[in-house]
């Protein structure tokens, strides 16, 4: 069990906001910033978001990234089906010298 | 063009070993901290173990501590992890992914090469 945690799934209509969020503790996403990636069946995850909210080049400003103390969120405005996916958030720990991932959100666009 | 290109898995049975590689390509490889990262079927990611640029600073997370070696030749531009003593809990597509730092993220990640350890 990931000591960050994410709702198993998530769901929109088409041109809705989605929010997809993300809970820590002080020892990861407390202290270090939190990055998100999105991953298509049967593909390598790519980067979304980094240092909590920004975007890397060629990521639509659709997607933004929040953080507030050991949480954070991930919001997706007009909503598309390409947008159907698996979104993971992770952030470095101190304990591990290494990065935790949530355990991933199921978006589905009904 | 800038890559990542895992190769190596396979099955294997429990208790045996595996090494993997990963061929850099199209960016400064020695610059990077690197790290290998796995998902295992139908699960999410995990993230394995990282090094440094040079080599010199390797840290794993605990399920792999004292059975798994990440290792790193920049004059090949290359990552590799040896994996021993695996066990059917291992059995996961590793990707290998480029790490950059502060603000910490991974920037590139390969294909993934898929690791199954059974019997």
């Amino acid at each position: 069990q990931s000591v960050v945690t994410q709702a198993p799934s998530a769901s929109g209509t088409p041109g809705q906001m989605v929010t997809i969020t993300c809970s820590g503790g002080s020892s990861n996403i407390g202290t270090y910033s939190v990055n998100w990636y999105r991953q298509f069946p049967g593909t390598a995850p790519k980067l979304l978001i980094y240092s909590d909210n920004q975007r890397p080049s060629g990521v639509p400003d659709r997607f933004s990234g929040s953080k507030s103390g050991t949480s954070a969120s991930l919001a997706i405005s007009g909503l598309q089906s390409e947008d159907e996916a698996d979104y993971y958030c992770a952030a470095w720990d101190a304990s591990l010298n290494g990065p935790v991932f949530g355990g991933g959100t199921k978006l589905t666009v009904l | 063009e800038v890559q990542l290109v895992e190769s190596g898995g396979g099955l294997v049975q429990p208790g045996g070993s595996l090494r993997l590689s990963c061929a850099a390509s199209g960016f400064t490889f020695s610059s990077y901290w690197m790290s290998w990262v796995r998902q295992a079927p139908g699960k999410g990611l995990e993230w394995v173990a990282n090094i440094k640029p040079d080599g010199s600073a390797k840290y794993y997370e605990d399920s792999v501590k004292g059975r798994f070696t990440i290792s790193r030749d920049n004059a090949k531009n290359s990552l590799y992890l040896q994996m021993n003593s695996l066990r059917a809990e291992d059995t996961a597509v590793y990707y290998c992914a480029r790490l950059t730092r502060d603000p910490w993220s991974f920037d590139l990640w390969g294909r993934g090469t898929l690791v199954t350890v059974s019997s």
